[in-house]
């Protein structure tokens, strides 16, 4: 089946300093990614949708210059969290589609999700 | 504002119990109504799906019933073992290609 690598799984920052986060399809590709936000116990926030050679989308509220998306190939998608501070602690999640596995009438819209990186900023 | 409404927040049963989660929504225009487990620290993982042609849908032990008319759709886990405790997650999308509208999560546990 569709497998998203997310890497990396934890990472701790320094106030200011910039991190990057990679997804990638490894077995399929993915013409859309989404980039989500979670704070514990809560719902999955989405935050941009980023088509493969496009700029990304941001949700209402999402700051672009903060939360920088590039998505250069239909394997690999980043997010990169620019001047980092301690309220841009959360767990991260991409999610990526792979249109190979839907199928007309299917149930299957093939939306896979990475494993999460969870994001301190000290 | 929530377009998918996920109830209830918690609940606990015993092994062996049928935890059933409720969802509802108000687009109709949504055709693809997929379910979500998700275990601390990790992404979550696709369940079950349905789209709303389809009044019930079964895989393994998880069923979703779906009421079109109502706008409802619901999980039952059957025969539930200490390993399903997770929590779950509803969500929708518009027009097949749209972005995934997520319920609030329930965190179910469920006891030896």
């Amino acid at each position: 089946g569709a497998v998203v690598s997310q890497h990396p799984s934890r990472v701790i920052c320094k106030s200011g300093t910039s991190v990057k986060i990679e997804c990638r399809s490894l077995d399929f590709q993915a013409t859309t990614m989404f980039w989500y936000r979670q704070f514990p116990k809560q719902s999955l926030m989405l935050m941009a949708t980023s088509n493969e050679g496009s700029k990304a989308t941001y949700e209402q509220g999402v700051e672009k210059d903060k939360f920088l998306i590039n998505h250069a190939s239909l394997t690999l998608s980043t997010l990169t969290v620019t001047s980092a501070h301690p309220e841009d602690s959360s767990f991260y999640i991409c999610s990526a589609r792979d249109l190979s596995t839907v199928l007309v009438g299917s149930s299957n819209y093939g939306y896979t999700f990475g494993s999460g990186t969870r994001l301190t900023v000290v | 504002q929530q377009q998918v409404k996920q109830s209830p927040q918690s609940l606990i049963v015993q092994k062996g119990g049928i935890p059933i989660i409720n969802c509802a929504y108000e687009n109709t225009a949504f055709d693809y109504f997929p379910w979500y487990q998700q275990f601390p620290g990790k992404g979550p993982a696709l369940l079950i799906a349905i789209r709303p042609d389809v009044s019930e849908k079964k895989e393994g032990r998880f069923t979703i019933s779906f009421n079109k008319s109502a706008k409802q759709f619901s999980l039952h886990i059957m025969d539930s073992q200490p390993g399903d405790s997770a929590t779950y997650f509803c969500a929708a999308s518009l027009y097949s290609w749209g972005k995934l509208q997520f319920g609030a999560g329930t965190q179910v546990v469920v006891t030896p």
